[in-house]
Order: C-alpha cells, then structure tokens, then sequence
C-alpha cells in the first residue's frame, strides 16, 4: 500500500539553526500539506500546497517557514531559524483531490523536532 | 469558544461496551467533517468521514447534526485494539483543505 514517508523521525537541533525537514507524498497525489503537533496537544494545520504553490498558510506559518517541491518526488519544509517553541512532531500529509471531495489526507509518521 | 471542542476523556469501557463521542465546532460554513485515529505518538489515521445522512461502517457510526454543529461517533462492541485517541476534524477551506483537529478523546478498552 502507498504511504507518505518522512526523514529523517528525529530531528535535534540549536536553537538558531535552519533544519529541513523532509517528505515524500504519496507520488499520485497533488495536494500536500504540513501540520504540526506539539506535545500534549492538538493536531495544527501550517500550509498546503498545490501546483508548486502555497495554497493556504496559518498564523503559526511565518516567514521563518518556507516550503518547497524541489524535484517531482520531495516536498521540504524549512525552519529558517529555530525556536523552543518549535519543538514538536511534523507531519507532512498529501491527497489525491481537493477540498471539497470527502477526500482523505494520508498523514506520514512524523518528524519529532527538538531544539535544544 | 473554541473552533473544534471534544471531551478529553479518558473514556474507560471494558470489552464489548458501546460508547459515544461527541464533538461540537465553531465555524458553520465548515465543509467537511471526520474522525481521525491517533494511536500514541503516530500519525492521525482516517476512520471515517461524517456525512449528513449519518454514516456507518461496521461497527462505527457517524452523525452530524449541522444545525448544532455537533458530530458523534458510536463504537459498537469495543475491541481492546480500539484503545486509542479519536480525533473529530472539520474542513474549513472553501478551495483547499484546511483540517482543524479538536484535542482528541482518549478511550481506552480493557478485558
């Protein structure tokens, strides 16, 4: 079956540093997405993406965020200059169709972050 | 008042118990509705979408009441494997998906 796959499942990292986090969708899919999830609490939509376009962004996705596809296959989320607060799993999730569809979001593992 | 709001449990049922979650939300021009599985420290896994006929697959069953913007999910004869964090979800986007997760309801089933 399909899935989404994220490197690396840990992540440590100063505060100050750029980190990179790393997700290969599901290689049909068209729609990509980071939520983020700090320990203890909710599930947060960051942004998504289509057509190598942010098509939605939330308040936590400031200008130290920054997506990317960079090749047909990777989508990338950078965190230009780490924070505590930026500590938390990072999931990275794709599907096939849009919004309105009752359309599934396939979630990949995870990224845990720490910044120390 | 919070955008999706669900009782965090712990709900604590044995096997073979019939228990009810119930989710309310905020934003009344939301699209869609879900509930989500999260097993500890795993990603969010769909369980199923929430239609407005109401919904059922097997031994869970959805329900939206869009008037209340209320959801519920009925699990039917608990399974020990059914111990976990449910996740009611509401689409907001109106082009994309935009998913806002509540805070989850922990169940946990026991022999």
């Amino acid at each position: 079956e399909p899935e989404v796959t994220q490197t690396p499942s840990h992540q440590v990292t100063q505060m100050g540093q750029e980190v990179i986090l790393h997700c290969v969708p599901i290689s049909n899919h068209l729609y990509f997405y980071w939520y983020r999830q700090i320990l203890g609490q909710k599930v947060e939509f960051l942004v998504s993406f289509y057509n190598n376009e942010i098509s939605e962004k939330s308040e936590i996705f400031d200008d130290q965020f920054s997506v990317e596809r960079p090749d047909g296959s990777n989508f990338t989320l950078k965190i230009r200059s780490t924070k505590l607060e930026d500590s938390a799993m990072y999931f990275c999730a794709s599907s096939l169709l849009a919004a309105w569809a009752f359309n599934e979001q396939f979630f990949g593992p995870g990224t845990r972050l720490t910044v120390l | 008042r919070k955008e999706v709001e669900q009782d965090p449990g712990p709900f604590n049922v044995p096997e073979g118990a019939t228990v009810a979650f119930n989710c309310t939300y905020s934003n009344s021009a939301s699209q869609s509705f879900f509930w989500y599985r999260q097993d500890c420290r795993k990603e969010p896994k769909l369980l199923m979408s929430v239609y407005s006929s109401g919904n059922e697959d097997g031994r869970f069953t959805a329900q939206l009441n869009r008037a209340s913007q209320y959801i519920s999910l009925l699990i039917r004869d608990s399974k020990l494997s059914d111990s976990a964090t449910y996740l009611c979800v509401v689409n907001i986007g109106t082009g994309f998906q935009k998913l806002v997760f509540g805070t989850g309801t922990r169940l946990l089933v026991s022999p």
